[in-house]
């Protein structure tokens, strides 16, 4: 069984541009989680897809948004960069929507680099 | 709101020893979740334990334990006979509420030592 993907593995982008963070969920699993590891700052959570919609935001600015399409996988967004956004971007899926004891499965992560 | 407190930045352990790394937590839902994922210098995190807060045993996997204590609010992994391999950070984290989204500690950097 394939795991969780994620593409592209590296990204640079100058200030000011957008970034497009792409991910594939494990087959079978319909729920999708966004999060941003920062230097200094930890695993924030950012966005959590199911079944195509949005169902849970973490406190980040709308310039971060996404989507998921019918297929289950997800993109992430990220628009008019600020240096402050370069991070390691990881997706996670999981199969069933709304059960405290599941697993999130974990990608390779997007390595994002603002210049 | 959830928290979730590592307070050993980084840890050190000889080959074969067993280590404890420590975790306490903070929620006001009765039901959650604990999970410790294992985050080695490629990035990709590695599930290695989960507890329920019904869960009337402490989880084991293999070599990983976790010692969960609910009055005191902790959930300390507990790693046996160490390996090279172990060398990593580890993260704590959090589910309550639904389960939605996972709230992570700030991790704890494990080096093991010939």
């Amino acid at each position: 069984e394939a795991g969780v993907t994620q593409s592209p593995t590296h990204l640079i982008k100058t200030r000011g541009q957008q970034a497009t963070l792409r991910c594939s969920p494990i087959s079978g699993h319909t729920s999708v989680y966004w999060y941003q590891q920062a230097l200094g700052l930890g695993l924030q959570f950012l966005l959590w897809y199911d079944e195509g919609e949005e169902r849970n935001r973490g406190n980040f600015p709308p310039r971060f948004s996404g989507r998921q399409f019918p297929n289950y996988s997800s993109e992430l967004n990220v628009n008019a960069l600020e240096l402050e956004d370069s991070a390691l971007y990881l997706c996670a899926s999981s199969p069933i929507y709304g059960q405290v004891g599941n697993e999130q499965f974990f990608g390779p992560g997007t390595r994002l680099t603002v210049l | 709101a959830q928290k979730i407190t590592q307070t050993q930045p980084g840890m050190f352990v000889q080959e074969k020893e067993a280590v404890t790394l420590d975790c306490t937590y903070d929620t006001s839902d009765p039901s959650y979740g604990l999970f410790w994922y294992k985050q080695p210098s490629s990035g990709e995190m590695i599930f290695l334990i989960y507890q329920g807060s019904y869960d009337q045993q402490n989880a084991t996997e293999g070599r990983y334990s976790l010692n969960f204590q609910k009055a005191r609010k902790s959930a300390n992994l507990v790693i046996s006979a160490s390996q090279l391999g172990d060398s990593a950070m580890y993260f704590c984290a959090l589910t309550s509420g639904g389960g939605n989204k996972l709230t992570f500690g700030t991790g704890t950097q494990l080096k093991v030592e010939l």
